[in-house]
């Protein structure tokens, strides 16, 4: 049971560059969302999706896409990176509202 | 504003002394108070939910106890390995999306041998 996975671990981008960053849950879970996290500021949602092919914005959307056409994946596109976008990203999923979000173990990005 | 304030900011104790870490909250319809622990270079790891003021989940040497406005973690007789960064996060019913978590900052625990 691999729960949810995310890949990279770590990455370099350089200014301007895109990347896709990969969350993937094997528990057919409908809830998926996107956090990053920055020393001194906690955890802060960028988007999620409450099933296939529904998405929405968080409190932190500017520079990043998503989409969901399966269950099980939910990646996170930086369209043109910048160096405010070095964080920490973790992938998240929960069957429903009620329940407790599993974590991916990060994706570590620098932007240079 | 939705806003979740943890205490202290880190917190140091001998194995076996007993502690408390506050998350205090301002939230419009909460829906959900959640713990989490965070351990070094992973992603943070549930603990509790609690839904209704009264409400206590105890799990080992953890209780979460929840209140109007504040939630709290009691570590009672803590081991080293209880050592880590808990996190309280609340869900609402607007703010933050519809799956929304807005976080604290963390408690940074170090438990002493």
């Amino acid at each position: 049971n691999a729960g949810v996975t995310q890949t990279p671990k770590f990455q370099v981008l350089k200014t301007g560059q895109s990347m896709t960053l990969q969350c993937a849950q094997d528990m057919n879970h409908e809830y998926m969302s996107w956090y990053r996290q920055d020393p001194g500021m906690g955890l802060r949602l960028i988007h999620y999706s409450v099933g296939a092919g529904i998405t929405d914005q968080g409190e932190v959307p500017n520079g990043y896409n998503v989409s969901r056409s399966t269950t099980e994946d939910f990646p996170l596109r930086l369209l043109s990176a910048a160096p405010s976008q070095t964080s920490v990203y973790f992938c998240a999923s929960r069957p429903g509202q009620s329940y407790g979000y599993t974590f991916g173990s990060g994706t570590r990005l620098t932007v240079v | 504003e939705d806003q979740v304030t943890q205490s202290p900011e880190a917190l140091r104790l001998q194995e076996g002394e007993s502690s408390s870490l506050n998350c205090s909250y301002t939230v419009s319809g909460l829906r959900g108070l959640f713990w989490y622990r965070q351990d070094p270079g992973k992603g943070p790891e549930f603990l509790f939910t609690l839904y209704s003021a009264g409400e206590e989940k105890e799990k080992e040497r953890l209780k979460a106890t929840l209140t109007k406005k504040e939630s709290f973690l009691h570590i009672t007789a803590p081991k080293p390995e209880d050592s880590a960064t808990y996190l309280c996060a609340v869900q609402v019913g607007s703010g933050g999306g519809a799956d929304g978590l807005t976080f604290g900052k963390g408690t940074h625990l170090i438990i002493q041998p």
